[in-house]
């Protein structure tokens, strides 16, 4: 059982360059989520999708975007990456929006330079 | 504005010694609170979680907290700690939007032999 499974784990981009971000989930969970982790920081939710068909913004979704292809698979693109866009990026489901716990995949590290 | 606080960045103890993790937040209602911890280079995993009824919940690896409303913390606790444990952990709070929990910046456990 994979869980939450996210590619890449690693990227280097440099400033203004494009990149989508893969998560799949294999749980049949309906919410998906993007957080992105910074030192200090812990993690702000980006963007969400309660179920399939509907996405959200969360607190941070400057710069972003995202598409809920379908039940499984949540993306994250970044249309021209900036250096403040250098985080570790965490996909993560749940059976329902609100109150069950949060499943993670064990993130990506995207430094842009 | 800050919604969840944990005041220590991190925290060394020494293996078989007991253990005390402190989350304070601020919320308009009564909130639902969450634990979780993370390995190095691996997601987060829900430790235990409070939603209503016993102040006291018990996790998973041996862990507790405890929710009072009058202090407004969730700390989390563990009677002897094992070299396992050393992780970062995060306390959660939510929720906001109706689908958003707020992360704290999270305790660094470093445990001696």
């Amino acid at each position: 059982n994979a869980g939450v499974t996210q590619t890449p784990k690693f990227q280097v981009l440099k400033t203004g360059q494009s990149m989508t971000l893969q998560c799949a989930q294999d749980m049949n969970h309906n919410s998906m989520y993007w957080y992105r982790q910074d030192p200090g920081m812990g993690l702000r939710l980006i963007y969400y999708s309660a179920s399939e068909g509907t996405t959200d913004k969360g607190e941070v979704p400057n710069g972003y975007n995202v598409s809920r292809l379908n039940k499984r698979e949540f993306s994250l693109r970044l249309e021209s990456a900036a250096p403040s866009q250098t985080s570790v990026y965490f996909c993560a489901s749940s059976d329902r929006p609100w109150g069950s716990p949060l499943h993670f995949g064990n993130g990506t590290r995207l430094t842009v330079t | 504005a800050q919604s969840v606080t944990q005041p220590d960045i991190h925290i060394t103890v020494s293996e078989g010694a007991s253990l005390e993790l402190r989350c304070n937040y601020s919320y308009g209602a009564t909130p639902y609170l969450f634990w979780y911890v993370q390995s190095p280079g691996q997601g987060l995993q829900l430790l235990l979680k409070y939603f209503s009824g016993d102040t006291l919940v018990q996790g998973i690896k041996g862990f507790e907290a405890e929710f009072k409303r009058s202090q407004s913390s969730f700390n989390l606790r563990k009677p002897s700690v094992h070299w396992s444990d050393a992780a970062e952990y995060f306390c959660a709070v939510g929720p906001y939007n109706n689908n958003d929990m707020r992360f704290g910046a999270g305790t660094r456990l470093t445990v001696k032999p």
